[in-house]
């Protein structure tokens, strides 16, 4: 099946630090990723969706200046957490979805802001 | 707008039980349905999925069919074994959303020798 790899998978940063992680389609072309953001034992929350080339939309709720999401390429998107605080920590997943529609999901990052 | 409920957790079986684990969905139109699995410390895998009513979707001896008249979608193993200890996640994807997914809430199944 299609894979999707994200790195890091785990990170921990100071209060006050952007944290960039990655997220890639390594066997297909992802045109459409998604990003979610999961709280312990809890289900996925989605924060935004990306088409390769242009901008991000963003679920309502979700702060595009401090998730800041990029995806250059049809194999690669990049969330950042700018100026992280405490209340960032979470459990982030992104999933990529081909011509298939199917949206395949990486192994997710787990970020700690001390 | 679109929903989907899975019955709460967690659900604690013994080695070789069957499972059920309920799911119902809210939608508009003709949705696709799907069953995602998610292991302690890691993210989702797709486990199966049907997109159009009386399908049934089917792996690794899981198996969920597409209810239209009850809209359900509930998930079966006829015997379950300790590596199915996991999270269950039911959701659709409907026409008027894109290509977003709506999750249900989860279900943790723990498997007991």
């Amino acid at each position: 099946g299609a894979v999707v790899s994200q790195h890091p998978s785990r990170v921990i940063c100071k209060s006050g630090t952007s944290v960039k992680i990655e997220c890639r389609s390594l066997d297909f072309q992802a045109t459409t990723m998604f990003w979610y953001r999961q709280f312990p034992k809890q289900s996925l929350m989605l924060m935004a969706t990306s088409n390769e080339g242009s901008k991000a939309t963003y679920e309502q709720g979700v702060e595009k200046d401090k998730f800041l999401i990029n995806h250059a390429s049809l194999t690669l998107s990049t969330l950042t957490v700018t100026s992280a605080h405490p209340e960032d920590s979470s459990f982030y997943i992104c999933s990529a979805q081909g011509v298939e529609e199917t949206q395949y999901f990486g192994p997710g990052t787990r970020l700690l802001v001390l | 707008g679109n929903s989907v409920t899975q019955m709460e957790g967690p659900v604690t079986l013994s080695e070789e039980a069957f499972l059920t684990i309920n799911c119902t969905y809210t939608a508009t139109g003709y949705p696709s349905l799907f069953w995602y699995v998610q292991y302690p410390g890691e993210g989702l895998q797709l486990l199966l999925k049907a997109t159009k009513a009386d399908d049934k979707g089917s792996n690794k001896g899981f198996e969920a069919t597409y209810r239209k008249e009850t809209t359900s979608f509930h998930l079966e193993k006829g015997s379950v074994q300790v590596s199915d200890s996991a999270v269950y996640f039911c959701a659709l994807r409907a026409g008027n959303a894109g290509n977003m997914l709506t999750f249900g809430g989860g279900t943790r199944l723990m498997v007991k020798p």
